[in-house]
């Protein structure tokens, strides 16, 4: 059984500070690493996805890297914004089931202005 | 270009009845995945079709079943309804590439 794991389980910052979020997974037979945004209401939305060891994806203001020999990432957010509230999950794939995606329970992110 | 669409966007069935959830993949994706999410948890992976076969199960029991049609469109179809399985049940459309995913808003399933 895959166990996909993220901390902190919530978070709240000021609007203005940086902020990182962990996701750990098996590192064996990794095959993708996918981040989301998901507001309330709304359908996830794709960040990044990521392969090799490494790794690292910028977006914006937010970018994310990738350590798949020790099955870690980790998202971080420069100068939140209210904006950046949401609920950021990430997951995992593995060869041999690699069109199954295996979630993490999610990071809930509130930024106060 | 329309995202992935699902209908109906919330549904309350009573336990024991059958429900049909149902799901439009962007234009030109082949590959249709459902997912349940649960309060406080994250999506867990029910089937994935591609180019109308089941390409993937999770552990859910035989009450789940799903089919994707020739138009790359597909129904997710739950029997026997327990009050567990109330949730919002979330479809993705991929190109098959199994790298990117795209999600609908999802269906949200109160049994009682």
């Amino acid at each position: 059984i895959l166990n996909v794991e993220q901390s902190p389980q919530s978070l709240h910052v000021q609007e203005g500070d940086s902020t990182n979020f962990t996701c750990s997974f098996p590192s064996s037979n990794f095959y993708a690493l996918h981040w989301y945004r998901w507001e309330t209401a709304k359908s996830p939305e794709a960040l990044f996805v990521m392969t090799l060891n490494g790794d690292e994806k910028k977006k914006g203001r937010i970018s994310a890297t990738l350590n798949t020999k020790e099955g870690y990432s980790y998202l971080y957010i420069k100068g939140s914004q209210p904006e950046d509230s949401a609920t950021y999950l990430c997951a995992s794939s593995h060869s041999g089931s690699a069109r199954q995606l295996t979630f993490g329970s999610g990071t809930q992110l509130t930024v106060l202005p | 270009d329309a995202g992935v669409t699902q209908s109906p966007t919330h549904l309350i069935k009573t336990r024991g009845q059958h429900v049909t959830l149902r799901c439009s993949p962007i234009s030109g994706h082949k590959s249709v995945s459902w997912y349940q999410q649960v309060l406080g948890q994250g999506p867990q992976f029910i089937f994935q079709y591609y180019e109308k076969e089941e390409r993937g199960r999770g552990n859910f029991p035989d009450r789940f079943s799903a089919r994707q049609f020739p138009n790359y469109s597909s129904e997710l179809n739950v029997n026997a309804l327990l009050l567990g399985d109330s949730a919002l049940y979330l479809c993705a459309s991929s190109s098959g590439s199994n790298y990117g995913y795209t999600f609908g808003s999802g269906t949200r399933l109160t049994v009682v």
